[in-house]
């Protein structure tokens, strides 16, 4: 029972560089969503998907693109990485469908720093 | 915007003695209130959640109070344990939406 898998644990990038989060779960939850978290910013939605083909914007969506072909994976992408991008960055994931289903499950996070 | 604002940022409580976390919220239409704790190197994990249409939930040592008219709820931890130092997380949700917004978060530490 793997529940949400990230990978890599940690990274580090220099500016300009562009790389891809991985964000992978196993429980079939049709919402999937990305989260930094920054010290005293507690935790800030970049992007999430309510099912496959679908995304939006959260909070902080400027530098990061997501896509969601299956229902399984939800990669984040940083295109041309900048040191504001430096932070830990968490994968979360739920059912959709009502009270029940709001629980969010967190993967244990990517540590990324950008130089 | 800080839709949801937390308090205090950091805390220290004895062994045994009542650890409380504020926070206050902005939007109105907020329905669901949860509280997700964090122990380092790890993801969240959701520890206790409250809808408007009561005033307290209690499930063992963690209670969430909750006061609509002030936009205002509480998380206390009674008879704290070194084992709950942790990061503690509010947050707020409209609905089914999917923008949950957090708190900034407090560092719980609980001394023998």
């Amino acid at each position: 029972n793997a529940g949400v898998t990230q990978t890599p644990k940690f990274q580090v990038l220099k500016t300009g560089q562009s790389m891809t989060l991985q964000c992978a779960q196993d429980m079939n939850h049709e919402y999937m969503s990305w989260y930094r978290q920054d010290p005293g910013m507690g935790l800030r939605l970049i992007h999430y998907s309510v099912g496959a083909g679908i995304t939006d914007q959260g909070e902080v969506p400027n530098g990061y693109n997501v896509s969601r072909s299956t229902t399984e994976d939800f990669p984040l992408r940083l295109l041309s990485a900048a040191p504001s991008q430096t932070s830990v960055y968490f994968c979360a994931s739920r059912h959709t469908g009502g009270p029940a289903n709001e629980k969010l499950f967190f993967g244990s996070g990517t540590q990324l720093s950008v130089l | 915007q800080q839709q949801v604002k937390q308090s205090p940022q950091s805390l220290i409580v004895q062994k045994g003695g009542i650890s409380i976390i504020n926070c206050a919220y902005e939007n109105t239409a907020f329905d669901y209130f949860p509280w997700y704790q964090q122990f380092p190197g790890k993801g969240p994990a959701l520890l206790i959640a409250i809808r408007p249409d009561v005033s307290e939930k209690k499930e063992g040592r963690f209670t969430i109070s909750f006061n609509k008219s002030a936009k205002q709820f509480s998380l206390h931890i009674m008879d704290s344990q070194p084992g709950d130092s942790a990061t503690y997380f509010c947050a707020a949700n409209t609905g089914t939406a999917s923008k949950l917004t957090f708190g900034t978060g407090t560092r719980l530490q609980v001394t023998l």
